[in-house]
This record gives C-alpha cells, structure tokens and sequence, in this order.
C-alpha cells in the first residue's frame, strides 16, 4: 500500500522568498506523484505531476518539484512566494503500472504568505 | 465551460433523509471519481467507475451509492443521512484510470 506524509501542516513565508513544502512518500512500487492546490471553498487543482520521466517536473505559477528516490521524497518549491500563492497544498501518490487511479494524499500544507 | 461541475454546491438537510449529488464532465473522460474531505481536509477516494464500471469501492457504508448513468456522469447517492456524513463530497475525472485526474469545485453537505 501507498502513503504520504507532508511535513508541516502550516508554512508561512514572506512575500518574495522561497517556498518549500515537503511531501514524503512510501509505495512498493515505483509510483506517480502529484501535487494539487486547493484555494478556499474550491476543488483541487493539478499542480504538478511525475510520472517517471524526468526527475525535476516544472508545473504551473512557477512551482516545481523534484522526485528523489533515494529520500522518497517529492518535495514542491518555489523560488518567490506572491500572495496569490496562498492555499493549501495536497500531495498525491498513485501506483504505477496498472493501477486503477487511486490516489493517496497527504494530510495537506496550508501556505500564508505575508507582505 | 466548466470541465466537472458538481450539484448542488451546498446541501443541508435532516439525520435520516436521503440526498443525491450529482456530478458532470464535459472532458470525454472515461474514469469518473468520488472523493470525501472530512473537517480537517483529509481526502479520501470513495468510488471509482472506468466506461461505466465500478473499479474501486473503498470501506465505504452501503447507505453511499454511486451511480453511472453514461460516462459523463456518476452521481451519489446516500440513505439515511448521519452526522458523520458532513464533509465536502468531490467529484473528479481523468481520462483514464492511469491519468490525472481533474476535480470538480466540491458539494459541502451539512447534516443536522
């Protein structure tokens, strides 16, 4: 079975400085990774996705995310937090191969971002 | 045009009654998806259909019942409504089971 843990449920960052929120996972097999960001009283939108290509995956408003295996780690970054960014932060992980979509998320990471 | 939409957006209603959410993508999407985020944001796939299939049916009580008319749609449906039952129900598609998946804006439903 798979799981995710995201380490810290609240990141709070200024506006204009790095933003790093840790996602860490555990699969028997190679998985697929995702990250979904979720703004108030709004689905969930897809961020990012790895899905064993390249190991550095680029996604939308300037988040990126890098899978390394060795840490089983899938931590999303980004270089200058706006207050746009501010929302809370799913990571997802599927079984890869034949799996039937089933994702698991992690607990979530609520990001503030201040002026 | 919004890609899943879900009805309605907010539902309250009595212990014991029985409710439909209904859910809508106009993605050509064969897989279809319902989720459950508790109080404390914690999301938890509930059903899964493939071209009209049930593929994953998770520890969910029988009183929950998705159904799939065609491929655009699969609705859910609960008995006898309890307190637990209280959460934002999302609705979710992906082209097939191995894509991503694309969610809906969510049905919060208060069961008083």
């Amino acid at each position: 079975a798979q799981s995710v843990t995201q380490l810290g449920s609240h990141v709070s960052v200024s506006e204009g400085a790095l933003v790093l929120l840790r996602c860490n996972y555990s699969s028997s097999v190679p998985p697929y990774l995702f990250w979904y960001v979720q703004y108030p009283n709004q689905g969930l939108q897809l961020l990012l996705k790895y899905t064993s290509a390249a190991t550095l995956v680029k996604g939308i408003n300037g988040f990126e995310a890098e899978f390394k295996k060795s840490e089983t780690s899938f931590h999303l970054t980004k270089p200058s937090a706006h207050m746009s960014d501010a929302a809370e932060y799913f990571c997802a992980v599927r079984r890869g191969g034949t799996s039937y979509g089933k994702l698991t998320f992690g607990q979530g990471t609520i990001l503030t971002v201040h002026p | 045009d919004t890609a899943v939409s879900q009805t309605p957006k907010y539902l309250v209603t009595q212990m014991g009654n029985d409710k439909s959410i209904k859910c809508e993508q106009n993605l050509g999407h064969d897989t279809m998806y319902w989720y459950k985020q508790d109080s404390k944001k914690f999301l938890k796939i509930m059903f899964s259909y493939n071209n009209k299939e049930l593929i994953i049916n998770e520890t969910v009580p029988n009183r929950f019942s998705p159904k799939s008319p065609d491929k655009a749609h699969l609705n859910l449906h609960i008995n006898s409504l309890e307190l637990g039952d209280s959460a934002v129900y999302f609705c979710a598609s992906s082209q097939d089971p191995r894509n991503e998946q694309f969610f809906g804006p969510g049905t919060r439903l208060t069961v008083l």
